[in-house]
């Protein structure tokens, strides 16, 4: 069974704290990872995309890959009350088919 | 960063009617194309895969016969949503797969059955 595991949330982080966003994968086979954000009735915007071990830095986004473990997270540095969202975790499998995480809904308190 | 469009945004019809969305990607050639359903605070779901030039393969309980999809171009994606009934009102997204396997998401399309 293909599965990418989220922690559903709410996750809460005072602003200006680092948010940590965390996701397993079922098959040793996933090649490429992607990280969604998805604010409340709107579809989901693409953030961050890694392929091989280690650290991806964007702005205040890093996205962590670790294939050993099939485990891959995201940091987000300095939250900003705008980064209040649902995040998706995404892996493609051996098919090219990409699987979703239901998401962990993240709360900056303000 | 890549774009996919969709329309209409919003589509209210009566019970029993079709209605046609349409998934374009703008800046890029989408050879695969991807139609989700989202129901208010459930995650993703994935309908149906489309890939230009051959038959969409629908997931598992997903009636091909009612969510007709045709995919005619390397930029062009639609779904035909057949004989509306309320119970198929929801958020309908597409996304376009890039070469480098990255997804994007279209702004979504809310359907209203009434």
């Amino acid at each position: 069974q293909k599965e990418v595991e989220q922690n559903s949330g709410p996750l809460s982080v005072p602003e200006g704290a680092i948010a940590s966003l965390n996701c397993t994968y079922s098959d040793r086979g996933s090649q490429s990872f992607f990280w969604y954000r998805q604010y409340s009735g709107k579809s989901p915007e693409l953030i961050m995309s890694i392929y091989s071990n280690g650290d991806k830095e964007d702005g205040r986004f890093t996205a962590q890959l670790n294939k050993a473990s099939q485990y891959v997270s995201l940091l987000i540095r300095d939250s900003q009350p705008s980064d209040s969202a649902t995040y998706l975790c995404a892996a493609t499998f051996r098919d090219d088919k990409i699987i979703f995480g239901k998401g962990t809904r993240l709360h900056i308190l303000p | 960063g890549a774009v996919v469009s969709q329309h209409p945004s919003r589509v209210i019809c009566k019970s029993g009617t079709s209605v046609k969305i349409e998934c374009r990607s703008l800046d890029f050639q989408a050879t695969t194309m991807f139609w989700y359903r989202q129901f208010p605070k459930q995650s993703l779901m994935l309908m149906a895969t489309s890939n230009e030039g051959s038959k969409a393969t629908y997931e598992q309980g997903v009636e091909k016969d009612k969510f007709l999809i045709n995919h005619a171009s390397l930029t062009l994606s639609t779904l035909t949503v057949t004989s509306a009934h309320p119970e198929d009102s929801s958020f309908y997204i597409c996304s376009a797969r890039s070469s480098s396997y990255e997804q994007y998401f279209g702004p979504g399309t809310r359907l209203t059955v009434t």
